[in-house]
């Protein structure tokens, strides 16, 4: 049972348009949520988090969203650079439990 | 600073084999965890250690993996005997753990190829 779902493989976006990951969850317990991106032959790198005590958390070009009534966050990134094209990885924790929940990864690519 | 160490980055044995993987995490972080990452899927949990101590190894096959962090620093993930299953890569992250926040910061992966 997955409790943290990316159900879109892969994206692709033209370089200086707005892109948008999508992250479900299952897990009402979750307050915790991070966001990670992977360049190939690389391990994951923090990008950004929200609490749940949050519905917005901005840093830069990055934004994540977090709709709890939904149980689904996104992250928005604009405008889009292709340095931006990695896998996007989203993760849930609960509290002080630091075990993460991993989603399977979103492809974005961006077009020049 | 350094980031997370891993070492070899990449590894190929014969099944029945034996292999281990090396990690040096962060200076200053306390939890430091191991993880195993198919293709196509996130990271999954294999250990998780607070110091020098294993407080999450649920979901570590024990019957044929083991992982030791001695002194609290540095630790080693061994498979022993390796099966076809066990191709993946390999991931080692650390964090400041307590009131450090659930950031984990991974190192590059060791690819294992078991044929």
């Amino acid at each position: 049972d997955q409790q943290v779902k990316q159900n879109s493989p892969s994206l692709s976006v033209q370089e200086g348009r707005i892109s948008i990951l999508n992250c479900d969850y299952t897990n009402s317990m979750f307050d915790y949520f991070l966001w990670y991106k992977k360049y190939p032959a690389e391990g994951p790198t923090f990008l950004i988090s929200i609490s749940s005590i949050k519905d917005k958390n901005e840093d830069g070009r990055f934004t994540v969203f977090l709709n709890k009534s939904a149980k689904h966050l996104s992250l928005h990134i604009v405008p889009s650079q292709p340095g931006d094209s990695a896998v996007y990885f989203c993760a849930a924790s609960v509290g002080s439990n630091y075990q993460l929940i991993w989603g399977a990864g979103t492809k974005l690519i961006i077009k020049p | 600073e350094a980031g997370v160490v891993q070492s070899p980055r990449y590894k190929i044995i014969e099944k029945k084999q034996p292999v281990a993987f090396w990690c040096n995490p962060i200076s200053g972080h306390n939890t430091l965890y191991w993880y195993r990452q198919n293709l196509g899927q996130g990271p999954e949990l294999l250990i998780r250690y607070e110091n020098e101590e294993a407080v999450d190894d649920s979901q570590l096959p024990k019957d044929r993996f083991s992982a030791e962090r001695l002194k609290g620093v540095d630790s080693t993930l061994k498979i022993q005997p390796a099966e076809l299953g066990d191709s993946a890569v390999y991931l080692c992250a650390s964090s400041l753990g307590l009131d450090g926040g659930n950031e984990q910061y991974f190192g590059p992966g060791t690819r294992l190829t078991v044929t």
